[in-house]
């Protein structure tokens, strides 16, 4: 079972409205992701933190942004969505960012659909 | 740009086949490497991982990963897979530079039929 929770599971919007997907975790852990990954294609890094007050753009651009005001909440925000968001966003987080000790535990995921 | 490919998107196999899933990736660094599996409905879980040692690798439910160096690769191998090895796999790689980037493959679609 997942001790990173992401809400809400799906979600169906219209053009336009700003939108925030959760993510908590209950680990403690100080690193946390957000990964957006369309189907067939890989997952692509779109935010990182490495801890309260810390947050950095991934490898693929995007509109949203992130904050980390708490160990365990790592919420990602649309201003304004548009059709070309419509994906599905992991959550995951780690307790070392090498991996080697602490694997990469993600959420269910949010799958976005924007209208 | 450092890359992972996985050279099959689908794979479809009877129960009791061999399987191996392959995994390249680009990066002349040092990495760690890593198979995801999600079953359906669940959420991405650690299949096995590669750091350091024995470039054989044994993961959870029978499945085992070679690494090796001067081919760039990871494959994932199983000698007989089950109907609950249906599932969607990942290779990953983690650049262990300042960055730590965890790069993905873009998975395989596995089905097996019992």
């Amino acid at each position: 079972e997942a001790d990173i929770y992401q809400t809400p599971r799906y979600l169906v919007i219209g053009t336009g409205k700003k939108i925030t997907l959760e993510c908590s975790q209950t680990m403690g852990h100080d690193k946390m992701y957000w990964y957006q990954q369309d189907p067939g294609m890989e997952l692509h890094l779109i935010h990182y933190s490495y801890g309260v007050n810390s947050t950095e753009k991934g490898d693929l651009s995007s509109e949203s942004t992130v904050s980390r005001i708490r160990t365990e909440h790592f919420p990602l925000t649309l201003e304004s969505a548009r059709p070309s968001h419509t994906s599905q966003y992991l959550c995951a987080s780690s307790e070392d960012d090498t991996l080697v000790d602490s694997p990469l535990h993600f959420g269910n995921g949010t799958r976005l659909t924007v209208t | 740009a450092q890359s992972v490919s996985q050279h099959n998107h689908h794979v479809i196999l009877s129960e009791a086949a061999s399987l191996e899933l392959g995994c390249n990736y680009s990066y002349g660094g040092t990495v760690n490497l890593f198979w995801y599996v999600q079953y359906p409905g669940q959420h991405l879980q650690l299949l096995l991982k590669y750091f350091s040692g024995d470039p054989l690798v044994k993961g959870i439910k029978g499945f085992e990963a070679e690494f090796i160096k001067s081919k760039f690769s990871f494959n994932l191998r199983k000698p007989s897979v089950q109907w609950s090895d249906t599932a969607e796999y990942f290779c990953a790689v983690n650049l262990m530079d300042s960055s730590y980037k965890l790069i993905f493959g873009s998975g395989t679609r596995l089905l097996v039929r019992p």
